[in-house]
């Protein structure tokens, strides 16, 4: 869905570096969440927004730290990379009952 | 503690079959269950929700059937297409969606022609 933008799409980088994953959406909308699918597992959340004051930790934040810029931007960020954060991540939006998902950022930590 | 059991992990269909997916919750707190579709190299797309209020919804060729007391819900794919191949997973979430989504394990489904 072209209303929600993940930059970079793929990547790949070594342990412990530092790594930042942007997600920019033009839905106008509140809420906004970070997902991490692997293989196998589904997908798994990480963190979400209601707004730019309100941050919640999911079911796996350990490891990861996010900021929300402005209404439509959240990132994401990898404080010291290890290799099993190697995964496909995927930002989501959501109005109502509805999440919208991104095209996913395939992130490698050798 | 996986919250949302999805099974099968994979199935095969002939065109024109029927494709069914099942999934088992134990949260009884969750109160919207999403089916989504998933294709290679693309995020998961919302395919059809339920509420736990309503036995059956149907939309199109897909329709979900929701047990409240079995605490199960399943997605059936009448007149399956090749297009139809891709990833499925169930989730369900509390407060309609808001705090996220509990997703299950995911089937790859592939519909032979």
């Amino acid at each position: 869905d072209a209303d929600v933008t993940q930059t970079p799409r793929n990547r790949i980088t070594k342990t412990g570096k530092r790594i930042m994953l942007e997600c920019s959406q033009t839905k106008g909308h509140d809420r906004m969440y970070w997902y991490r699918q692997d293989p196998g597992l589904g997908l798994r959340l990480i963190y979400y927004s209601f707004d730019v004051k309100d941050i919640n930790k999911g079911e796996i934040s350990d490891g990861y730290s996010v900021s929300r810029q402005a209404q439509a931007k959240f990132s994401l960020s990898l404080e010291s990379a290890i290799p099993n954060q190697t995964a496909l991540y995927f930002c989501a939006t959501s109005v109502g009952r509805s999440q919208y998902f991104g095209p996913g950022t395939r992130l490698t930590v050798l | 503690q996986q919250q949302v059991k999805q099974s099968p992990q994979s199935l095969i269909v002939q065109k024109g079959g029927i494709s069914i997916i099942n999934c088992a919750y134990e949260n009884t707190a969750f109160d919207y269950f999403p089916w989504y579709q998933q294709f290679p190299g693309k995020g998961p797309a919302l395919l059809i929700a339920i509420r736990p209020d309503v036995s059956e919804k149907k939309e199109g060729r897909f329709t979900i059937s929701f047990n409240k007391s079995a605490k199960q819900f399943s997605l059936h794919i009448m007149d399956s297409q090749p297009g139809d191949s891709a990833t499925y997973f169930c989730a369900a979430s509390t407060r309609g969606g808001a705090d996220g989504l509990t997703f299950g394990k995911g089937t790859h489904l592939i519909i032979q022609p």
